[in-house]
């Protein structure tokens, strides 16, 4: 069984649309995040989620928003999508001391 | 300028070599991560330190707290070794679980 999986691996779509990556863990880790790999193979955190407490990096703009409906899930919807939003996007999860950090497998999104 | 930074950037090396990969970082953190990321994609977690060394096979990390400085050492390297190795750091009191900071990633390649 993967331990954290996210859909769809690829999602190409066109400006202005919106769209939604899911992602699920089977690891009964405390803590989910997603973090987005740019261009340049940079990665940088979006959003983590724990117990319910959402931290948001205030770079991210109010277009991205992560929806939790339990413990085990943390999906990403982006709103009126831009070219810039072109990038792979990881969900990850981990334990509250950040023992165990998983990776899921990526979603390659392209805007066009 | 980024608060973690690794070296070298990029390395080839002969199969065989012993590979010595370094992480700098300029803030106080709780945990520090060496992440490997193959061709295909995928990230996964090698080592998380706080202290000391870890070992795993032919991998070594070693962290030392005071100079703020981790490396990542690679002994016997083989082709398969081939990847992006990336040192990312756990930084406390930005509020809640609030993810990674990464470093830029060390490409390396092995040869045959």
């Amino acid at each position: 069984d993967t331990a954290v999986s996210q859909t769809p691996k690829y999602l190409v779509t066109q400006m202005g649309n919106d769209k939604s990556i899911k992602c699920e863990q089977n690891l009964g880790h405390d803590t989910m995040y997603w973090y987005k790999q740019d261009s340049k193979k940079f990665l940088k955190i979006m959003f983590s989620y724990n117990n319910k407490e959402l931290i948001i990096n205030e770079t991210v703009p109010n277009r991205f928003s992560p929806k939790s409906p339990d413990k085990a899930h943390l999906n990403l919807h982006i709103n009126s999508l831009e070219l810039g939003d072109s990038a792979v996007y990881f969900c990850a999860s981990s334990q509250a001391d950040n023992y165990g950090y998983t990776f899921g497998s990526g979603t390659r999104l392209t805007v066009v | 300028k980024n608060e973690v930074e690794q070296s070298p950037q990029n390395l080839t090396a002969q199969e065989g070599e012993f590979i010595t990969i370094n992480c700098s970082y300029s803030v106080g953190i709780s945990a520090l991560h060496w992440l490997q990321q193959h061709p295909g994609g995928g990230i996964v977690s090698l080592f998380m330190l706080s202290s000391g060394k870890k070992k795993h096979g032919r991998l070594i990390a070693t962290i030392n707290i005071q100079e703020k400085h981790s490396s990542l050492h690679i002994t016997a390297s083989h082709p398969r070794d081939s990847a992006v190795y990336i040192c990312a750091v756990v930084i406390p009191n930005r509020g809640g679980a609030d993810g990674l900071t990464f470093g830029k990633g060390t490409h390396l390649i092995i040869q045959p």
